[in-house]
């Protein structure tokens, strides 16, 4: 059974930093492209950012590039997301999410975490 | 970016009806859409991809169709755990974009 596991939550104050985990079990971790998505108090989902196999390629939304960094350790199964100078809007939960490919491109995520809330705020 | 309108905000349909929710895309996506499922504090459920591709362990009740920029999920006959927010999404270009959702509640 796939089991993706968020930690790394908390109240933040803006401009300071985060690093968000994610756990995984139950598949392969190395062979798939992993993604990061958001979804704010009351709000839809917004993709952050993804990761390939191995690391070779990554992807960010605007609005979290040059801020976020996504990173994975395959040795662990674990995928990261390093936020940097969060703002109020970065407030949300996180969700890591498997994808079925190794590769990000025409893929989608097929199992989620439950999500782990982030909130900025002085 | 291409956006992705979904319709209507919410459907209130009864036990056994069929409900037909909609996804419209600003430009086209091919086939490369997917529909999930979100039931208050839970994680998304993937139910569609490929546009009409069930994933595994979707009830056959739930059914996918379109491509290019209109897409449809129809959910055949309502049962009470379908009573939930749905999702679509886009995987074509980047950024990649989810629709708005659409609440299905019990009429």
């Amino acid at each position: 059974e796939v089991q993706l596991l968020e930690s790394g939550g908390g109240l933040v104050q803006p401009g300071g930093s985060l690093r968000l985990s994610c756990a995984a079990s139950g598949f392969t971790f190395s062979n798939y492209a992993m993604t990061w998505v958001r979804q704010a108090p009351g709000k839809g989902l917004e993709w952050v950012s993804g990761i390939s196999e191995r690391g070779g390629s990554t992807y960010y939304a605007d609005s979290v590039k040059g801020r976020f960094t996504i990173s994975r350790d395959d040795s662990k199964n674990t995928l990261y997301l390093q936020m940097h100078s969060p703002r109020a809007e970065d407030t949300a939960i996180y969700h890591c999410a498997k994808t079925p490919t190794p590769l990000l491109s025409g893929s989608y995520p097929d199992y989620w975490g439950q999500g782990i809330l982030v909130t900025v705020s002085s | 970016e291409i956006v992705m309108t979904q319709s209507p905000a919410t459907l209130s349909v009864s036990p056994g009806e069929r409900a037909t929710l909609s996804c419209r895309a600003s430009q086209s996506v091919s086939s490369n859409l997917a529909w999930y499922q979100q039931k208050a504090g839970q994680a998304p459920r993937l139910l569609i991809y490929g546009a009409s591709t069930r994933a595994t362990g979707v009830p056959v009740r739930f059914s996918g169709s379109g491509s290019g920029a209109e897409f449809t999920l129809t959910i055949s006959s309502l049962q009470s755990e379908d009573f939930a927010v749905y999702f679509c999404h886009q995987y074509n270009s980047w950024p990649r974009t989810f629709g708005q959702g659409t609440k299905v509640e019990i009429k």
